[in-house]
């Protein structure tokens, strides 16, 4: 059964920390997209990559946020520093592109700045 | 550039009772269109999706959404609700060349009670 996996699924934080959050996306799926969620803006588009290039990254806060996919089974979001406004939810989802337009969702890593 | 309107962001019905959650796009070229379900603490599942073809699709749960072009609609049913149908519902789109990457409505937030 293939899944997204996400690690870690919780992580507390104190502000200015470093927070590093993986995905490992399906096997073969060459997109994958980093989300945030939170109750006040709902569920928002922060990168996507493809065949492992940024292909749009306007989501995301470029003074301490950034996203990379060091091999095709890895995908990162790295938060430095942390703030509470970050607390929020974040979903990594995979896809596998070619005609396929379908994303699978990993169970997210609910973090939560202090 | 597309959108999607989610127009009722709740929906309170009664165990048994059908439902209809509405979703209406709006794009210049041709699209793809999802739903996709969200339970507590988790992340997002594909229902069901329409690539091309018959414009009924039929989910998983029982569930079947219509497209309809003319209407630039694609809202999503189920004959008789259960109580854990309860969770947040979202409508999706995409186009061809996108990417993969979906354009997500606010969500509409499935409540069944008893």
């Amino acid at each position: 059964d293939a899944r997204v996996t996400q690690t870690p699924r919780h992580k507390v934080t104190e502000m200015g920390q470093e927070v590093t959050m993986r995905c490992q996306p399906i096997l073969g799926h060459n997109t994958v997209f980093w989300y945030r969620q939170t109750m006040m803006q709902g569920l928002e588009l922060l990168a996507y990559f493809r065949n492992r290039a940024p292909l749009d990254d306007s989501g995301m806060p470029k003074d301490r946020f950034s996203a990379e996919m060091p091999d095709a089974t890895l995908a990162t979001l790295k938060i430095q520093p942390s703030e509470p406004r970050d607390s929020a939810v974040y979903f990594c989802a995979s896809g596998a592109g070619q005609g396929a337009y379908e994303q699978y969702f990993g169970p997210g890593t609910r973090l939560t700045v202090t | 550039a597309q959108s999607v309107t989610q127009l009722d962001s709740q929906v309170p019905v009664f165990e048994e009772a059908p439902v209809e959650l509405r979703c209406n796009y709006s794009s210049s070229v041709s699209v793809y269109l999802f739903w996709y379900v969200q339970y507590p603490n988790q992340g997002l599942q594909l229902l069901l999706k329409y690539l091309s073809g018959s414009t009924l699709v039929k989910g998983i749960n029982g569930f079947e959404a219509e497209f309809n072009k003319s209407q630039t609609s694609f809202h999503l049913r189920k004959p008789s609700v259960h109580i854990s149908d309860t969770a947040e519902y979202f409508c999706a789109v995409t186009f061809s060349g996108g990417y993969n990457k979906l354009i997500f409505g606010a969500g509409t937030r499935l409540a069944v009670h008893p």
